[in-house]
């Protein structure tokens, strides 16, 4: 059973960037594809992006589009997130999942990350 | 603003039946992409659902998901007290190429 272990909170600076890592065991990223989601305060969830190896490149929500990168590196069983421009709205908890088939479900999830933008 | 559309609440006493709607468009809920979670704060979201009706293994039979067109709905039944959380709706939209959620259906058991 693929377990996902994400990176510890940080504060960030507005304007900054934020790298989220998420480490996968049991598993390998090669066999499941891997999507952001985050939850703002007292907001619902929100799918950013993510990463099917079935088809090589990721998508992105429009929201999000140019500010936003998913990478795996295979070797390290790791996937990131890298969120350029931050802006107070993105203080959030933000969430790797892996999908069980081809745009299944989001069915393996990390523990969350909590990123607070604040000058 | 969520491109799924759920009732913000629900409530129901413990052994009753509650159903939480799902309303979205024909390229989201249209498909067979829906699927629901549960999510209690400070946890990660739980997979309930998927593909419409199916459930993962571990998941009570007490849950089940069904669709209608452009809408689907979750049902519960013999509600519990642990089934109080936060109830979200998501289908993947063939037109934006995204997961979409719905905004939430915060159970409560009463």
């Amino acid at each position: 059973q693929v377990q996902l272990l994400q990176s510890g909170a940080e504060v960030k600076k507005p304007g900054s960037s934020v790298k989220v890592s998420c480490k996968a065991s049991g598993g390998m990223f090669s066999n499941h594809g891997i999507n952001w989601v985050r939850q703002a305060p007292g907001q619902g969830l929100e799918w950013m992006g993510g990463l099917n190896p079935f088809f090589g490149t990721p998508d992105y929500a429009q929201k999000f589009q140019g500010r936003v990168t998913i990478t795996t590196d295979e070797s390290m069983s790791t996937a990131y997130m890298d969120l350029s421009g931050l802006r107070s709205e993105d203080t959030a908890i933000y969430f790797c999942a892996t999908d069980m088939g081809i745009l299944v479900a989001l069915d393996h999830w990390g523990q969350g990350t909590l990123i607070t933008v604040s000058s | 603003q969520s491109m799924l559309t759920q009732p913000p609440s629900a409530s129901g006493t413990p052994g009753q039946r509650v159903t939480i709607s799902c309303y979205g468009s024909s390229s989201s809920v249209g498909g067979d992409t829906v699927t629901w979670y549960q999510h209690l704060p400070g946890t990660a979201p739980k997979l309930l659902i998927y593909r419409i009706y199916q459930r993962p293994s571990g998941v009570p039979d007490r849950f089940s998901g069904s669709k209608s067109g452009t809408s689907a709905s979750l049902a519960i039944s013999g509600l519990q007290s642990d089934d109080e959380a936060v109830y979200y709706c998501a289908a993947w939209d063939r037109s934006l190429n995204s997961w979409v959620f719905g905004g939430g259906t915060k159970l409560t058991v009463l």
